[in-house]
């Protein structure tokens, strides 16, 4: 069964920082990863999504990574903005069926 | 575009009375479509998903049902709520095309008293 794990579970970094957001998997045979953001009280925004076949994906600020043999993803966030406070979430899709396993998210605040 | 519409937004509901949630998706054919519950301090768990009209597959036995009744709906349903019911709900699609990515819907906050 998959397992997704996602650390920290919550961070605090002032504006400006570039942050790394971690996600761990157990069964490397995914078809997809996809990060998430949610905002309180929101439903969850697509904000990467990486076939298992790409190592990265870029839009903005922010960057995703994968490494399936290690089962890791990294979301790295360049200069963050007190707009970025958020959790964020990561997703992966197994290579058979419709079924995503949700890791349990990363609440981050950037202070101003 | 696609866009996905979730409704009511916020809901408070007696104990053992109805709900019906409605998820609606516009732009697309014949998508995938997800239900899936957010409580308080626990993740995100899958409680139905539908690759068809009348096609409903349930992750978890509990006090829910869902329907699609037309190829861009889908509707979660209960005849008589409990307290446990209580969380935020949230209605997804993805295509059948080779990305698999998923979206979500705006969600519904469901407080069962």
């Amino acid at each position: 069964k998959q397992e997704v794990t996602q650390i920290p579970a919550a961070l605090s970094v002032p504006e400006g920082e570039n942050l790394v957001l971690n996600c761990s998997f157990t069964d490397s045979a995914i078809y997809n990863l996809q990060w998430f953001r949610q905002d309180p009280g929101k439903g969850l925004t697509s904000l990467l999504l990486i076939q298992s076949s790409q190592r990265e994906q870029t839009s903005g600020r922010l960057n995703a990574s994968l490494d399936k043999s290690s089962g890791r993803s990294t979301l790295y966030i360049a200069a963050s903005q007190p707009g970025d406070s958020a959790t964020y979430l990561c997703a992966v899709r197994p290579r058979a069926g419709n079924m995503l396993t949700f890791g349990g998210g990363t609440r981050l605040m950037v202070k101003p | 575009s696609q866009t996905i519409h979730q409704w009511p937004a916020t809901l408070v509901q007696p104990v053992g009375s109805p709900l019906s949630l409605e998820c609606t998706v516009e732009g697309t054919s014949n998508p995938n479509l997800y239900w899936y519950r957010q409580a308080a301090g626990r993740g995100l768990q899958l409680l139905f998903y539908s690759v068809g009209i009348g096609q409903i597959s349930s992750e978890v036995p509990q006090n829910l049902s869902a329907s699609r009744p037309q190829d861009r709906q889908f509707i979660l349903s209960s005849k008589k709520l409990l307290l446990s019911d209580s969380g935020f709900y949230l209605c997804a699609w993805s295509g059948t095309g080779l990305t698999g990515e998923l979206f979500f819907g705006e969600g519904s906050r469901l407080t069962v008293l």
